[in-house]
């Protein structure tokens, strides 16, 4: 069985650019968190979104947005790029109500 | 953001030695995850506990949940190379809710 998949695996952008990230999680699964991951720290979350609304949102900025689609799947937004969005940016998933979750091998975002 | 406290931050160890961490929480948690993250590489989740005072072996992994539930502590017997990595506690108040990380404990084996 598959498991999370985030695309791309690297990214490279220039301040006051916009990206998008995306995460297909493990079939079965329809929660899906985003985490970002800066260097030296542990995960930081971003948002969680089951049966396609926002079910949670970390103290991020509003230039971070993400939705969930029908299949499940899920894209992270990111307006206005800083220098300080860089970082490794996760997808996890589980089943809704389940405590276990599972992360994909995450985006290197690099602003410069 | 809330961050939990983990402790030690690195550690050098010997192939073949015992590994202990632990990870503290002024906040009561119902899940204790503990994941390993190598470079590049999303953390992999090693151990779940979800009862305080519940002990829980994955080979050579040993984890325990806290019976006051603020806290969890994770053992790695008889230690390998492979063993190298950064280890995460994360901690959840319920099913929904989100993952709260410590800041790793970076491990390294000295064969």
């Amino acid at each position: 069985d598959a498991g999370v998949t985030q695309s791309p695996t690297h990214l490279i952008k220039t301040r006051g650019q916009q990206v998008t990230l995306r995460c297909s999680p493990i079939s079965g699964h329809k929660s899906v968190s985003w985490y970002q991951q800066v260097l030296g720290q542990g995960p930081q979350f971003i948002f969680q979104y089951y049966e396609k609304e926002e079910r949670g949102r970390g103290n991020f900025p509003d230039r971070f947005s993400a939705r969930q689609f029908p299949n499940y799947s899920s894209e992270l937004n990111v307006n206005a790029l800083l220098l300080g969005d860089s970082a490794l940016y996760l997808c996890a998933s589980s089943v809704v109500g389940e405590s276990e979750a599972f992360f994909g091998q995450g985006t290197r975002l690099t602003v410069v | 953001g809330q961050q939990l406290n983990q402790s030690p931050q690195s550690m050098f160890i010997q192939e073949g030695e015992d590994v202990s961490m632990n990870c503290t929480s002024s906040s009561i948690f119902n899940t204790w995850l503990w994941y390993k993250q190598d470079p590049g590489e999303g953390p992999v989740l090693l151990i779940a506990l979800y009862k305080a005072g519940e002990l829980t072996s994955n080979g050579r992994l040993t984890a325990q949940f806290g019976i006051t539930r603020k806290d969890s502590f994770l053992n790695i017997s008889a230690s390998i190379p492979s063993d190298v990595g950064i280890y995460f506690c994360a901690g959840r108040s319920s099913g929904n809710t989100p993952l709260v990380f410590g800041k790793g404990t970076r491990l390294s084996v000295i064969a």
